[in-house]
């Protein structure tokens, strides 16, 4: 099944204990992408990846670290979360980056920084 | 810069009342145009797209059109069902651009 894979799902951490969260696609897509959900403000993007060791800033990076080693994965890094990152996060994967195709998104982790 | 503004929630509504989420763009570009939904515990799967003026999408019963002369591109269903109720997100996404643009979300509640 083409899917979309995140872990974990739900995460409770402190502040400044680092943390990642992992993201895998199975549909050989280029384009990965992040985004956080927050309460009255939709969904806005972190990093995306147009293809392996090719990653950029979005909208909201700052905090955020992600990496791009191989075409499946695209981990998301909090070096020092803080409680302003607790979240709902969504990775998100493309076949393309070129504005054509359906993006697909994981079933989200939930994110809460005390 | 690009925007989204879709109409603020929660709304509820009874079983197979008819149902209009707005959602207007800022007029920059060519722009597709999506509706996403997001089910209790889930992530967001695409609704329905168009991606030039005039397309109509649609899908499940909820249809939208790109409506170039209003920036509009409304949600509509004419007999909604318990099963509609779900997180409702306005989306665009630029032309050569992979990121996309999201409203605030819309929360649909519907009753027996």
């Amino acid at each position: 099944e083409a899917q979309v894979t995140q872990n974990p799902r739900y995460l409770i951490t402190v502040t400044g204990k680092k943390l990642t969260v992992t993201c895998s696609q199975n549909m050989n897509h280029e384009y990965m992408s992040w985004y956080r959900q927050d309460p009255g403000l939709g969904l806005r993007q972190i990093y995306y990846s147009m293809n392996v060791e090719v990653t950029d800033k979005g909208d909201v990076p700052e905090g955020y670290k992600v990496s791009r080693k191989e075409k499946r994965n695209f981990p998301l890094i909090l070096e020092s979360p803080s409680p302003n990152q607790t979240s709902l996060y969504f990775c998100a994967s493309s076949e393309s980056g070129t504005g054509v195709n359906e993006q697909y998104f994981g079933p989200g982790t939930r994110l809460t920084v005390t | 810069g690009d925007s989204v503004t879709q109409m603020e929630g929660p709304v509820t509504l009874s079983e197979e009342a008819f149902l209009t989420i707005n959602c207007t763009y800022t007029a920059t570009g060519y722009p597709s145009l999506f509706w996403y939904v997001q089910y209790p515990g889930e992530g967001l799967q695409l609704l329905l797209k168009a991606t030039k003026a005039d397309d109509k999408g649609s899908n499940k019963g909820f249809e939208a059109t790109y409506r170039k002369e209003t920036t509009s591109f409304h949600l509509e269903k004419g007999s909604v069902q318990v099963s509609d109720s779900a997180v409702y997100f306005c989306a665009r996404r630029d032309f050569g651009n992979e990121k996309l643009t999201f409203g605030t979300g819309t929360r649909l509640t519907i009753i027996p």
